[in-house]
């Protein structure tokens, strides 16, 4: 089973600051099956990046996805308000889990 | 425009099975693998299974003992049912598509309450 670690746990910034979330794994994630979700309150997940580094449908450029093995990361270029929110990373193998999130909320 | 709703109770006792069906829309549930995952109130997602439309399934090992999801293809439904509920297993219960068994998910349903509890 792979377990999947993000830091930091809160990450308090302003608009327009970059936000860089880390996710880890205890093993090596095949073919970087990472993917990344966004979910606000009161509201399901949304996905973001799938395969590592690929952007979903309709999601802005603002948004990239890097990483391979055991260490991911998502950026936020500039964050706009609607980006505080909490994001899940997921590696979905022949075994899928999440990772515990990080909140991403307004400094 | 693929939708998916998850429909059944909200209140489930102690000990009993925890039953939900998420009904598509918009797309072809024999096209596609369907998931459940779960989120207990303010705590990280929870993966429990997926199936695809000939009846193969891949459970989360820690669930698996308890965990049994089926699809009906006539009603373009899948379900999942749980069993020997605890209140360990109070959560927002979310199904969802993806394109295969290695692909993320990439449509949601809006997410139902289940509290177990007496």
């Amino acid at each position: 089973e792979i377990v999947l670690t993000q830091s930091p746990g809160t990450l308090s910034l302003s608009p327009g600051e970059r936000a860089t979330l880390s996710c880890r794994a205890s093993q090596s994630v095949s073919s970087s099956y990472l993917a990344w979700y966004q979910q606000k309150p009161g509201q399901a997940p949304g996905l973001l990046i799938y395969g590592a580094s690929s952007r979903a449908t309709g999601i802005p450029d603002r948004f990239s996805g890097s990483g391979s093995g055991t260490d991911f990361t998502l950026t936020i270029s500039r964050l706009e308000p609607e980006d505080f929110a909490v994001y899940y990373c997921q590696q979905y193998g022949s075994s899928p889990s999440f990772g515990p999130g990080t909140k991403v909320d307004i400094k | 425009q693929v939708q998916l709703q998850e429909s059944g109770p909200g209140l489930v006792k102690p000990s009993e099975t925890l039953s939900l069906t998420c009904t598509v829309s918009g797309a072809s549930i024999s096209s596609y693998y369907w998931s459940w995952i779960r989120q207990p109130p303010g705590k990280a997602l929870e993966w429990i299974g997926y199936i695809y439309y000939s009846g193969s399934t891949n459970y989360n090992p820690s669930l698996k003992s308890r965990v049994t999801i089926s699809v009906d293809t006539s009603k373009n439904q899948f379900s999942l049912k749980l069993s020997s509920v605890t209140a360990a297993d109070t959560a927002v219960y979310y199904c969802a598509r993806q394109r295969g068994a290695t692909t993320a998910l990439m449509d949601w349903g809006q997410g139902t309450l289940v509290t177990v509890s007496s």
